[in-house]
């Protein structure tokens, strides 16, 4: 069956230019998440959605950042006036259900590498 | 906050050979912890996992114990194969209630035939 994938895998961009990363989760999956993977690092929390709603955004670096996933399905992190900084490797993760207990396992997409320029 | 520590890599060794991938964490509450691993050019994928003191998680002949009083869930295998080079990376989740999962930073292992 089809896993989670994400578009574009690869994105150049110029500094100050808006990009938006499009994450397809696993078809009836309720929640999902986005990721930020420096080279050398574990994923680092950004946001995380159950359905359509945006459960916490706590870990979003400042307010270019933003995500929206309006019918429960599809998801788009949207980075506005990008900087050099943002450079990193974007991975977004579905799970089945909410994560009660916390004994569910996500499915993680291959990832999108951004360069700013 | 909740921390996950692992050791440094990469970890080479030879094929056959025994592997331990120490991870250590600090949370509240008791969490889940997980081990996902990393092939190159793919996503991560949950290799095992534990969700509570003293469970054991095992899959593809790699095993790790929760180990509640040491805050440990070290990865084990007892005999390595060129395929399982790749990157570890241990987690953990639900501590204190929270469904944010903490990752490690991960521990590059590279076998040789």
């Amino acid at each position: 069956g089809a896993g989670v994938s994400q578009s574009p895998r690869y994105k150049v961009t110029k500094r100050g230019q808006d990009v938006a990363l499009r994450c397809d989760p696993i078809s009836g999956h309720v929640s999902l998440y986005w990721y930020r993977q420096a080279l050398g690092q574990g994923p680092e929390f950004l946001t995380y959605f159950n359905y359509e709603a945006q459960q916490d955004k706590s870990g979003l670096p400042n307010d270019r950042f933003s995500a929206e996933r309006p019918e429960g399905s599809i998801s788009t992190l949207t980075i506005q006036r990008t900087e050099q900084r943002d450079s990193a490797m974007y991975r977004c993760a579905s799970s089945l259900v909410p994560d009660l207990g916390s004994s569910y396992e996500q499915y993680f997409g291959p990832g999108t590498r951004l360069t700013v320029t | 906050g909740d921390s996950v520590t692992q050791m440094e890599g990469p970890v080479t060794l030879s094929e056959e050979a025994f592997l331990t991938i120490n991870c250590t964490y600090t949370a509240t509450g008791y969490p889940s912890l997980f081990w996902y691993v990393q092939y190159p050019g793919e996503g991560l994928q949950l290799l095992l996992k534990a969700t509570k003191a003293d469970d054991k998680g095992s899959n593809k002949g790699f095993e790790a114990t929760y180990r509640k009083e040491t805050t440990s869930f070290h990865l084990e295998k007892g005999s390595v194969q060129v395929s399982d080079s790749a990157v570890y990376f241990c987690a953990l989740n639900g501590a204190g209630g929270s469904y944010i999962p903490t990752f490690g930073r991960g521990t590059s292992l590279i076998v040789h035939p």
